[in-house]
């Protein structure tokens, strides 16, 4: 059974700081992994979606890297902003006996940028 | 334009009254999914549908139900919500088929109050 594990679970920075997430997984066999942001109370937003023969993604100030065998992500935030703050979820896609695959979520990291 | 469309975006009940949330998809993908998500925590699958047939997990209560009429509409029903259904419910379509082009797409989800 697939699981995910999100590290540090919540982190509060300064403005302008650089910023890793990290996000591990148990089980090597995905195909996708995606990254998503969710404000309080609301739906989930996607960020970065990295294919399994990707190594990462980069979109504005987000970069997201994929290391399979290891079993690890990161989300890499540049300049980080007041806006930035929200929870930052890992997911990943394993095929799961089905013809459709199944995702599974990790807890999340809840950013916090204090201006 | 929304894809994934999910009425209402808030609802309040009351101890016992059965209620429904409603999921629209724009997109003919013919799996769809409902998660639940409580406070803090990770989005748990609940069931989903590929086509017609239905596919429960298998902690999911008894007390959850779900419809789909047709390809485009998915319904979750909660015959007696407790307080502990208390959540965010979030419904997600996907094309069939596994690889890279999996992605599961996500609506803005319904934040379910037990009074």
């Amino acid at each position: 059974k697939q699981e995910v594990t999100q590290i540090p679970a919540a982190l509060s920075v300064p403005e302008g700081e650089n910023l890793v997430l990290n996000c591990s997984f148990t089980d090597s066999a995905i195909y996708n992994l995606q990254w998503f942001r969710q404000d309080p109370g609301k739906g989930l937003t996607s960020l970065l979606l990295i294919q399994s023969s990707q190594r990462e993604q980069t979109s504005g100030r987000l970069n997201a890297s994929l290391d399979k065998s290891s079993g690890r992500s990161t989300l890499y935030i540049a300049a980080s902003q007041p806006g930035d703050s929200a929870t930052y979820l890992c997911a990943v896609y394993n095929a799961g006996g089905t013809s459709y695959g199944k995702l599974t979520f990790g807890q999340g990291t809840i950013l916090t940028v204090h201006p | 334009d929304a894809m994934v469309i999910q009425n209402p975006r808030y609802q309040v009940t009351q101890f016992g009254k059965p209620v429904t949330l409603s999921c629209s998809q724009t997109l003919n993908h013919n799996v769809m999914y409902w998660y639940q998500q409580k406070s803090s925590q990770a989005p748990k699958l609940l069931f989903h549908y590929y086509d017609k047939d239905f596919n429960n997990e298998a902690d999911t209560p008894d007390n959850f139900q779900s419809r789909r009429p047709n390809t485009s509409f998915c319904f979750l029903d909660i015959r007696s919500p407790g307080l502990g259904d208390a959540a965010m419910y979030l419904c997600a379509t996907s094309p069939s088929g596994q690889g890279v082009k999996n992605i599961q797409y996500f609506g803005a989800g319904t934040r379910l109050s037990v009074l």
